[in-house]
This record gives C-alpha cells, structure tokens and sequence, in this order.
C-alpha cells in the first residue's frame, strides 16, 4: 500500500509570487484535505477535494486553490505569496463515505516565503 | 466553534516512566470524532486512534491507552513505560461526525512535545 506522497520537499519563494505544491494521495482514497502548520502550532484545515471539487474550506483567502485530478492526486497552488504563508503544507487522504477510514498525512512541503 | 486545547506544551520524562497527554475540547456538535496523532521530526502525521462521540469505552493498544470523559469534554492520552522513540510532538483533534467535511475538517490543539530521555 503506498502512502501519501508530497512534492518537493523544501521550496524557497519570494514574496509576490506563486507557487503550486503537489501530492498524490494513499491508494484507495478518493478524498484529499489540505493543511497549513504554522511553526510551533497546529495543523489548520485549507479545504477539501472529493470527485475533483472544493467541497469544504477553512479561514483562507481565495488566493489559496487546489485541483484534484481523476486519478486522485492534487495541487495546492497559492498566488501572491505573503512572508506569512511560510509553513509546513500537510496533504492528506482518505476514502469519502467510509466511518473508518481517518486521514492518512504526507510528510508535507516546507515552504519558506523571502 | 470547535476547540481544542492541548494546556501542556512540553513534557520531558525519562524512559519508562508513565506520561499522560491531556486534551480538553469544545464543540456544540451532538456528534463528532477525537482524534490523537503523533508527529515525529520527519513531519508527517501519523494516526493514532479515532474514538467516536457515542463511544466512551476507554482503549488500549499496546503501551498506549485512552481516556474518553464526555462529562468533562477530555480526551488524555497515555504512554506506558515511555522509550525513546516516543520522542514527538503529539496533536489531539476534533472532528465533526456529520456532514461533507466529516472525518477530514480536523481542528488540531496547538500540541504537546514530548521528550523521552534515557
């Protein structure tokens, strides 16, 4: 069983400009939820993708979107950076509709904005 | 507004002690779902349990237990004879149990680093 899988690794922007994260969910899954960790806190909730649509979406502004794509995999893409957004971005999936299936999370992508 | 809030923010025991995590939440949901998750310096998250709302049987597996008070809204976390590997940081999260977000719109307490020394 493969697991959550997030790329790159470490990314380094500047402010103003725009980045886009990737992540290819556990197999199985149909679901994926995207999480920005601030350094010292706790995960917050972006949004969520089922069936290639937003269907939930924290305290974000819009210039934060995503795509799911049929084969499940997703994109988290910010414009106009903000020395901010620096954070860990967690991907995580999970199968839509089943009780016991909870959230299976990436490594995450540390971005850092300069 | 869910809550959930971690008050410990380090502990440090030395292996094979008995360290207990605890974890006060809020919501005014009927239903919802508890969550503990560890993440070591690697980053990612990696699940521990999920307990439902209408379930408040106590669970243990292995070293590790949990103690579910609905009355007191707390969800404590407990490693038996701590080593070293237990080294992380630990995150309780609440869920709502009902909806389209259910089981994914996790709101994570601010976390407890827990450092087991030998």
């Amino acid at each position: 069983e493969t697991g959550v899988t997030q790329s790159p690794t470490h990314l380094i922007k500047t402010r103003g400009q725009q980045v886009t994260l990737r992540c290819s969910s556990q197999s199985g899954h149909n679901t994926v939820s995207w999480y920005q960790q601030a350094l010292g806190q706790g995960p917050q909730f972006i949004f969520q993708y089922y069936r290639e649509e937003e269907n939930g979406r924290g305290n974000f502004p819009p210039r934060f979107s995503g795509l799911q794509f049929p084969n499940y995999s997703s994109e988290l893409n910010v414009n106009a950076l903000e020395l901010d957004d620096s954070a860990l971005y967690l991907c995580a999936s999970r199968t839509w509709g089943r009780l016991n299936s909870p959230l299976h999370f990436g490594n995450g992508t540390r971005l850092t904005v300069t | 507004a869910q809550k959930v809030t971690q008050a410990q923010t380090e502990i440090s025991v030395v292996e094979k002690e008995d360290v207990t995590l605890d974890c006060v939440y809020e919501t005014r949901d009927t239903t919802y779902y508890l969550f503990w998750y560890k993440q070591p310096p690697s980053g990612e998250l990696v699940f521990l349990i999920r307990r439902n709302s209408f379930d408040e049987q106590n669970e243990i597996s292995g070293r590790y237990s949990w103690n579910f008070q609905k009355s007191t809204s707390s969800f404590n976390f407990t490693i038996t004879a701590s080593q070293v590997v237990d080294s992380a940081v630990y995150f309780c999260a609440l869920s709502e149990a009902e909806g389209e977000t259910s089981g994914s719109r996790l709101t994570f307490g601010e976390g407890t680093q827990l450092t087991v020394n030998p």
